[in-house]
C-alpha cells in the first residue's frame, strides 16, 4: 500500500532554515509526480511546490525563491528546503503523491496519496 | 482569500442530502477538471473526487460530484456521523500555473 512518511519539522527561529523529507513506499517512486502542500493552523490548505518524474518544478508564486523542491529516486524520498522562514509559513505540511494527466481532452491534476504531515513551528 | 470559494459551513441531519458549492472562474474550474478532499479532524486530507465525478476505489458512492462553467458541486446523501469533516474543492489554475484549492468548508452532522 501507498505510504509517505515525512520528517524535518519543528521549531526554528524566523529567518532560519529547515528541510522537509517524504518517505515513500508502496509505489515505483520515480514514475510519479511529487508534491507539497501546507495547512496553517485552523486555516485551509495551500500549494506550495510538487516536482515531475523529470525534475521540471513547480512553485506557489508566494514562496518562489524561498523553497527547493527536490527528489532523490534512489531512496525513494521527497525534499523541501525552506529558507528565509517567516512566522506565515507555520503549517503542517503535508507530502503528496501527485496525478498529472489529459482524460478526453481535460486536464487532471490531483494528489491521490497523502502523508501526515510534519509540523513547522516559525517562532521566536 | 482562496481562489475558489466555498461556503464556510453546511449541516444536516443523518440521512439527509447535503451539497457543497465551489466556485471560480474560466481558468480554473471552467478549464479543468475538480477534485475534492475530506479532512476528518486531526488528520491528513484524502482524495474523496477526482476528475469533477470520479471516485477513487473505497469511496462510497453516496459522495458525488458535479459542474457546470464555473462552478462545481459536491453531494452527499445518506449523511451519516463520520461524514462530519472538512472539505476542500481543488483544481488546476491555468493562469497561476498551478493547483488552487477553496478555502474550505465544514460540514456539521446535527
Amino acid at each position: 500500500q501507498v505510504q509517505l512518511v515525512e520528517s524535518g519539522g519543528g521549531l526554528v527561529k524566523p529567518g532560519g532554515s529547515l528541510r522537509l523529507s517524504c518517505a515513500a513506499s508502496g509505489f515505483t517512486f520515480s514514475d510519479y509526480y511529487m508534491g507539497w502542500i501546507r495547512q496553517a493552523p485552523g486555516k485551509g490548505l495551500q500549494w506550495v511546490s510538487f516536482i515531475t518524474n523529470t525534475e521540471t518544478t513547480y512553485y506557489a508564486e508566494s514562496l518562489k525563491g524561498r523553497v527547493t523542491i527536490s527528489r532523490d529516486n534512489s531512496k525513494n524520498s521527497l525534499f523541501l528546503q525552506m529558507n528565509s522562514l517567516r512566522a506565515e509559513d507555520t503549517a503542517m505540511y503535508y507530502c503528496a503523491r501527485t496525478m498529472n494527466y489529459y482524460d478526453s481532452g481535460t486536464y487532471l491534476n490531483y494528489f491521490d496519496f497523502w502523508g501526515q504531515g510534519t509540523l513547522v513551528t516559525v517562532s521566536s | 482569500q482562496s481562489v475558489l470559494t466555498q461556503p464556510p459551513s453546511v449541516s444536516g441531519t443523518p440521512g439527509q442530502r447535503v451539497t457543497i458549492s465551489c466556485s471560480g472562474g474560466n481558468s480554473n474550474i471552467g478549464n479543468n477538471a475538480l477534485n475534492w478532499y475530506q479532512q476528518l479532524p486531526g488528520t491528513a486530507p484524502i482524495l474523496l473526487i477526482f476528475g469533477t465525478n470520479q471516485r477513487p476505489s473505497g469511496v462510497p458512492d453516496r459522495f458525488s460530484g458535479s459542474k457546470s462553467g464555473t462552478s462545481a458541486s459536491l453531494a452527499i446523501s445518506g449523511l451519516q456521523s463520520e461524514d462530519e469533516a472538512d472539505y476542500y474543492c481543488a483544481t488546476w489554475d491555468d493562469i497561476l500555473d498551478g493547483p488552487v484549492f477553496g478555502g474550505g468548508t465544514k460540514l456539521t452532522v446535527l
